[in-house]
């Protein structure tokens, strides 16, 4: 069974440019939360997509904005990128993203801001 | 919201020895506590959970307990290996207002076996 991928691994983009990254669950998944880790702040919720509508937000500015698809998987968009964007950027993939199933995490995007 | 504290920050233990890593979380509303271990250049992968419901669970060489009353919980891995040594993280899983639920990390715990 395929786990969670996430593309690209590594991105190397200029302040001000935008990005936008991609996450595919595991099949039969319906949930994409994605994750911020940074050495600190740790790991913070970003959103949760779930059918194809956001069910829920973390408290990131309105410059990281996502997006799911009919087949589940989900892209990340960051705008107008700042340095303090840098960070390692995780999806987790769940069945339906209640405490009934658990998350499956991918090994993520290195996005780094120059 | 949901806050979740993690000691300690590192760990040191001798091959074949146990190791505690010990969580607290302010939400009496949680009710999911999983345990992920990253390794380097990886992303976190679940080892172990525990619900509410639920005092005690083991699975092998890892064990996870859950005080509800105290609001803290910890895990416990025996017989240490090399292969143990990684960056282990502590969750809290609330449920949201909007349907779904969201993990709250504590801030991660370095453990290294050493030989």
């Amino acid at each position: 069974k395929a786990g969670v991928t996430q593309t690209p691994r590594y991105l190397i983009k200029t302040r001000g440019q935008q990005v936008t990254l991609s996450c595919s669950p595991i099949s039969g998944h319906r949930s994409v939360s994605w994750y911020q880790q940074t050495p600190g702040q740790g790991l913070q919720f970003l959103f949760e997509y779930f059918s194809e509508t956001q069910r829920n937000k973390g408290n990131f500015p309105g410059r990281f904005s996502g997006r799911q698809f009919s087949n589940s998987r989900s892209e990340m968009n960051v705008s107008t990128l700042e340095l303090g964007d840098s960070a390692l950027y995780l999806c987790a993939s769940s069945f339906s993203g209640t405490t009934n199933y658990g998350y499956t995490f991918g090994s993520g995007t290195r996005l780094t801001v120059v | 919201g949901e806050n979740v504290e993690q000691h300690p920050s590192t760990l040191s233990v001798q091959e074949g020895d146990s190791a505690v890593i010990k969580c607290t979380y302010s939400d009496s509303a949680s009710n999911y506590f999983p345990w992920y271990k990253q390794e380097l250049g990886k992303g976190p992968q679940l080892i172990i959970d525990i619900r509410s419901n639920v005092g005690e669970k083991k699975d092998q060489r890892i064990a996870v307990t859950l005080n509800k009353t105290a609001k803290h919980f910890s895990l416990h891995i025996t017989e240490t290996q090399p292969e143990d040594s990684a960056v282990y993280f502590c969750a809290a899983s609330i449920g949201l207002t909007g349907g779904g639920n969201k993990l709250t990390f504590g801030t991660g715990t370095q453990l290294k076996v050493e030989l």
